[in-house]
């Protein structure tokens, strides 16, 4: 049973430019979330995806832009990249129904923009 | 969003000793969540507490939910050099991750 995958492990990308980071959820799970994760700090909520749509949306400017694949794998993109959106990107998978919160990580995307 | 504070941001102790981080709301929740991170790796889900007053154990992990439901603990008994990392408490419907308690254990 795979568990959550990220693609690519490691990146570079100059400033200005755009990035696209992917994410495969854990066998049956329908929920995909995105967090930033700056050196020395805790996940930053980016958003969450169900059923092909957006769902919740934490703090990040429109150039954060996702997407949900009817297979439930996503997608981050992240246009016009700043130095300061350098950070690990974590994918979380989760199933939506049921009382339970739990969210699958996967190793994360390490973005160095320069 | 909900936001959490947790307490204290870093302890160090020495192999064998206790360890306890305190996760604080200013508003009651629906629910809680713990995670740890090894230094280099992804957060990890280690338990979700729902009830008021739950006391949950894994090994020598003793989770608590307060009994306002607007507080939690996370207690390390006999502390080992695998205890390493930062751990997170996490309002469980809102995603937002505390500011984490950073734990180094002295061999």
């Amino acid at each position: 049973d795979a568990g959550v995958t990220q693609s690519p492990t490691h990146l570079i990308k100059t400033r200005g430019q755009q990035v696209t980071l992917r994410c495969s959820p854990k066998s049956g799970h329908d929920t995909v979330s995105w967090y930033q994760q700056a050196l020395g700090q805790g996940p930053q909520f980016i958003f969450q995806y169900y059923e092909e749509e957006e769902r919740q949306r934490g703090n990040f400017p429109d150039r954060f832009s996702g997407h949900q694949f009817p297979n439930y794998s996503s997608e981050l993109n992240v246009n016009a990249l700043l130095l300061g959106d350098s950070a690990l990107y974590l994918c979380a998978s989760s199933l939506r129904q049921g009382s339970s919160y739990e969210q699958y990580f996967g190793p994360g995307t390490r973005l160095t923009v320069t | 969003g909900q936001q959490v504070m947790q307490i204290p941001q870093y302890q160090h102790v020495q192999e064998g000793e206790d360890f306890t981080t305190y996760c604080n709301s200013s508003t009651t929740l629906s629910n809680i969540q713990w995670y740890k991170q090894r230094p280099g790796g992804h957060p990890v889900f280690l338990i979700q507490l729902v009830k008021s007053g739950e006391v949950k154990k894994q090994k020598r992990l003793t989770f608590q939910f307060g009994e306002a439901k607007k507080n939690s603990s996370l207690h390390i008994t006999a502390t080992q050099t695998t205890d390493v990392g930062t751990y997170f408490c996490v309002p469980g419907n809102q995603f937002y991750f505390g500011t984490g308690t950073s734990l180094t254990v002295i061999p």
